[in-house]
């Protein structure tokens, strides 16, 4: 089976940096989503990594560490509306490769 | 524009009274997912299919059906709802299983009373 860890709440203030980590137990996976997804809406795709390292996107990146079971999202010079939740996902392996959700963070940024 | 597109966006209903809810999406994608979002919970899937007419249990089936006749619409069936289906629903697209990227719905609410 697969188990997905993240914190539940964080809180950080605008224009600093912050770093939500998920954690995870799993006999394999082909990569690592992470999606944001504001309160009400649909989760919308921010970073995939397949390979151990760190993958920049502007103001995200994304680090994966298949040999410690760990993963980062970092959010550099937060903005008011970076205020959400932010989903790790494993996608697995097999004929589907279906993705496998974790219970997501939900950051709240403040002035 | 590309998009995923599901109806009703709110729903309450009765326990018992069967309903459907629509998603169609407008991408060519073959792979479509239905999914439950519940507090604490995350997203766990429902149904998905990988193609018209072929469609799978996901973890989460029970009380649910799905059919996929044209590549586009993938709707979800509740035949006889209950309380325990009171939750925010998303339909999801994608190109490749699991992704590469999967393209969401708005989401529907329902409460079942």
């Amino acid at each position: 089976g697969q188990n997905i860890d993240q914190p539940t709440e964080m809180t950080a203030t605008e224009g600093a940096i912050v770093q939500i980590n998920c954690t995870y137990q799993t006999s394999g996976f082909n990569g690592l989503f992470w999606y944001q997804q504001h309160a009400g809406e649909a989760p919308t795709f921010l970073s995939y990594n397949v390979l151990d390292g760190l993958e920049e996107k502007g103001r995200f990146s994304s680090f994966l560490s298949r040999s410690k079971g760990y993963s980062y999202l970092l959010l550099k010079e937060l903005q008011m509306k970076d205020s959400a939740s932010y989903l790790c996902a494993l996608r697995g392996t097999g004929g589907y490769n279906k993705l496998i959700f974790g219970a997501g963070t939900r950051l709240a940024v403040h002035p | 524009e590309a998009q995923v597109t599901q109806n009703p966006r709110y729903l309450i209903t009765v326990t018992g009274k069967k309903l459907t809810v629509t998603c169609s999406q407008n991408m060519n994608h073959e792979y479509m997912s239905w999914y439950r979002q519940d507090p604490g919970l995350g997203l766990r899937q429902i149904y998905y299919s990988m193609n018209v007419e072929v469609t799978d249990k996901g973890d989460v089936p029970e009380g649910y059906k799905v059919s996929r006749k044209e590549k586009r619409n993938f709707p979800l069936i509740l035949e006889s709802p209950s309380p325990n289906q009171t939750s925010l629903y998303f339909c999801a697209s994608s190109t490749t299983p699991g992704g590469s990227e999967q393209y969401f719905g708005p989401g529907t609410r329902l409460t079942v009373t």
